[in-house]
């Protein structure tokens, strides 16, 4: 994937509203895609998946929308809370192993 | 249930040293991925380890090696180290009949001097 370096995209947020999450992911073959959540010094935390046979996959206060057409990616968050802070990164996949996105860092504002 | 752990937590070592850490899969998976990651990027597959046997591998030279236990943990060894190798360095399971639904450890923190 392309390197961001230390500059990851940021996202701020008012506690309380939506956050929205976007990828663009780069294999128009790729069939299963995740969300993670990596909050400093952790290891990624499994969000939520969907595969290619879908276009929207909805959990606990966050929705995944894909659209193969123009190889996009979003997660929705719902009532955004402070311990939501952290980078959201997006994986696709085709037979493993995972290819992981540009992260973005999303920052609750209180 | 216990999930993916990884051990030791942080290691420093010198340029031309070895290293290796260990990983034991969550409760249930069989199949074990190593993954690179430098700071502020996303992580970067190494290899993947099934029934004791490398499967797939990424673009990272022979010094990274790995090996898988019949209990399913693994461990990664990266011989002949380099400043460039210091990184996060994160395990995930999974299962065999689902192997892209991958849980990730806390991974090591590796610094290089």
């Amino acid at each position: 994937g392309e390197s961001v370096g230390l500059h990851l995209p940021t996202l701020s947020v008012q506690e309380g509203d939506n956050s929205i999450i976007n990828c663009a992911y780069s294999n128009s073959a790729s069939d299963y895609f995740i969300w993670y959540k990596q909050e400093s010094g952790k290891g990624p935390q499994f969000i939520i998946d969907i595969r290619s046979n879908m276009d929207k996959r909805q959990g606990q206060r966050v929705t995944v929308l894909l659209n193969k057409t123009v190889k996009h990616l979003s997660l929705q968050i719902a009532a955004t809370q402070p311990g939501d802070s952290a980078v959201y990164f997006c994986a696709e996949s085709l037979d493993t192993p995972l290819v992981f996105g540009k992260g973005t860092r999303l920052s609750v504002i209180a | 249930d216990a999930g993916v752990t990884q051990s030791p937590t942080h290691l420093i070592k010198t340029r031309g040293q070895q290293v290796t850490l260990r990983c034991s899969p969550k409760s249930g998976h069989d199949t074990v991925s190593w993954y690179q990651q430098a700071l502020g990027q996303g992580p970067q597959f190494i290899f993947q380890y099934y029934e004791e046997e490398e499967r797939q591998r990424g673009n990272f030279p022979d010094r990274f090696s790995g090996h898988q236990f019949p209990n399913y943990s693994s461990e990664l060894n990266v011989n002949a180290l380099l400043l460039g190798d210091s990184a996060l360095y994160l395990c995930a399971s999974s299962s065999v009949r689902v192997p892209d639904t991958q849980y990730f450890g806390p991974g090591t923190r590796l610094t290089v001097l």
